[in-house]
């Protein structure tokens, strides 16, 4: 089946890292997308990772996949209260051109 | 290059009325799918439409319907509105190359009274 989960929330200090995690079940997607909603606004995609890396580093996110475990995570390095928003998990599903997302983890940041 | 545009972005219509929201893709994308943002359901899928045919749908009622126009602008159309359909619909669009990246508008905020 389809399916994306995702923990609902997460707050960390400003300055500190913010780890967010997302499982998946489809083992046969190809690209996995994370996606960021600020307040009254529609899905920022951030970066996406193709099934066949274990990782991507832009600027100060790091997006880690373990195709394996069905485990990804987006790391964001010394988190900005500006990074206060929610961030999704998605995969796209091959072949149906389908993208499932999960819940999605508000992140809080402490000034 | 422009990006997804959404008409309009807030609206207020009264239960029983009927209302149609509006997409207009990426230039050169033509794929356009439709989301319906909900507090307590998330980010739920409601159809994809390619070329002008509906191509994937997610599980909703028949009140709501789509279509996609030649110039691969979209319209979804939900009838007989309920409280329940409140929410932000969000259109998105691919050009169904790069997997299925896909790019979203700022939403159409519909509150049904």
């Amino acid at each position: 089946g389809e399916d994306v989960e995702q923990s609902l929330f997460l707050s960390v200090r400003e300055g500190d890292s913010s780890v967010i995690n997302c499982t998946y079940t489809d083992s046969s997607s190809t690209y996995l997308y994370w996606y960021k909603q600020e307040p009254g606004a529609g899905l920022q995609l951030l970066t996406y990772i193709f099934s066949n890396m274990d990782m991507k580093q832009d600027q100060r996110l790091t997006v880690l996949l373990n195709k394996k475990d069905k485990h990804l995570s987006l790391r964001i390095a010394d988190t900005q209260t500006g990074d206060s928003a929610i961030y999704f998990c998605a995969e796209s599903i091959t072949g149906g051109f389908k993208t499932i997302f999960g819940a999605g983890t508000r992140l809080f940041v402490k000034a | 290059k422009a990006g997804v545009t959404q008409t309009p972005r807030y609206l207020i219509k009264t239960r029983g009325q009927q209302v149609t929201l509006s997409c207009s893709p990426i230039s050169g994308h033509r794929s356009v799918s439709w989301y319906q943002q909900t507090p307590g359901q998330g980010l739920q899928f409601l159809f994809e439409y390619f070329s002008e045919t509906q191509r994937n749908k997610g599980n909703f009622p028949g009140r709501f319907s789509g279509r996609q126009f030649s110039n691969s602008r979209s319209e979804m159309n939900v009838s007989t509105l309920e409280l329940g359909d409140s929410a932000l619909y969000l259109c998105a669009s691919s050009d169904r190359v790069s997997g299925n990246t896909i790019y979203f508008g700022e939403g159409s905020w519909l509150t049904v009274v």
